[in-house]
């Protein structure tokens, strides 16, 4: 079975540009949440979607926003990139409703220059 | 605020030893437990769960221990060998959450000492 697939794996923005990031979930499952690590700052939470729907959100400025289709493919979005919005964004699945262990994807490491 | 605490950003241990990194929360509403190695450049990989209703979870070589009225947690690796050198974090989920929505702490750089 396919692990948890993100892309793209590198890349490097400007101040203010915009940028999207996409994650497929391994196959089956419906959940998909996303977490940003910076140095020293563990995993923070930035949100869940399970079946198209917003579950959770975490606590991040409006910038930060998502979507997941009906495949259960998810994508992030990040506009008016800041310095410190530089980090890797890891990208997680599981299978269903409800709590569960979480599978991580490698994740995007997103540099703002 | 830091509901998950992982207060030794490192340990070293000989190999054949025991690994034992600790683990702390401080919401008492958190009832489901994670732990996960991390390479660098790679993706965390999950480890090994336990829900509030253990007091203990192994599988294989790896062990989890959970102190409730503590609050504390602590992962056991024996023995430990030098492809075990790695970051662990720890993770916590309340049962207010219907969803997964994980805290996880700041991480233990694990180095396994040949």
């Amino acid at each position: 079975k396919a692990g948890v697939t993100q892309t793209p794996r590198y890349l490097i923005k400007t101040r203010g540009q915009q940028v999207t990031l996409s994650c497929s979930p391994i196959s089956g499952h419906r959940s998909v949440s996303w977490y940003q690590q910076t140095p020293g700052q563990g995993l923070q939470f930035l949100f869940e979607y399970f079946s198209e729907t917003q579950r959770n959100k975490g606590n991040f400025p409006g910038r930060f926003s998502g979507r997941q289709f009906s495949n259960s493919r998810s994508e992030m979005n990040v506009s008016t990139l800041e310095l410190g919005d530089s980090a890797l964004y890891l990208c997680a699945s599981s299978p269903d409703r409800g709590r569960n262990t979480i599978y991580f994807g490698e994740g995007s490491w997103l540099t703002v220059v | 605020d830091q509901q998950v605490k992982q207060n030794s950003p490192s340990l070293s241990v000989q190999e054949g030893r025991i690994s034992i990194l600790n683990c702390d929360y401080t919401n008492s509403m958190f009832d489901y437990f994670l732990w996960y190695k991390k390479y660098p450049a790679e993706g965390p990989t999950f480890l090994i769960s336990i829900s509030s209703i253990k007091d203990k979870n192994e599988d294989g070589r790896f062990t989890v221990f959970l102190n409730k009225s503590a609050k504390h947690l602590s992962l056991h690796i024996v023995p430990s060998q030098p492809g075990d050198s790695a970051v662990y974090f720890c993770a916590a989920s309340s049962y207010q959450n219907t969803g997964n929505q994980f805290y996880f702490g700041t991480g233990t750089s694990l180095t396994v000492i040949p």
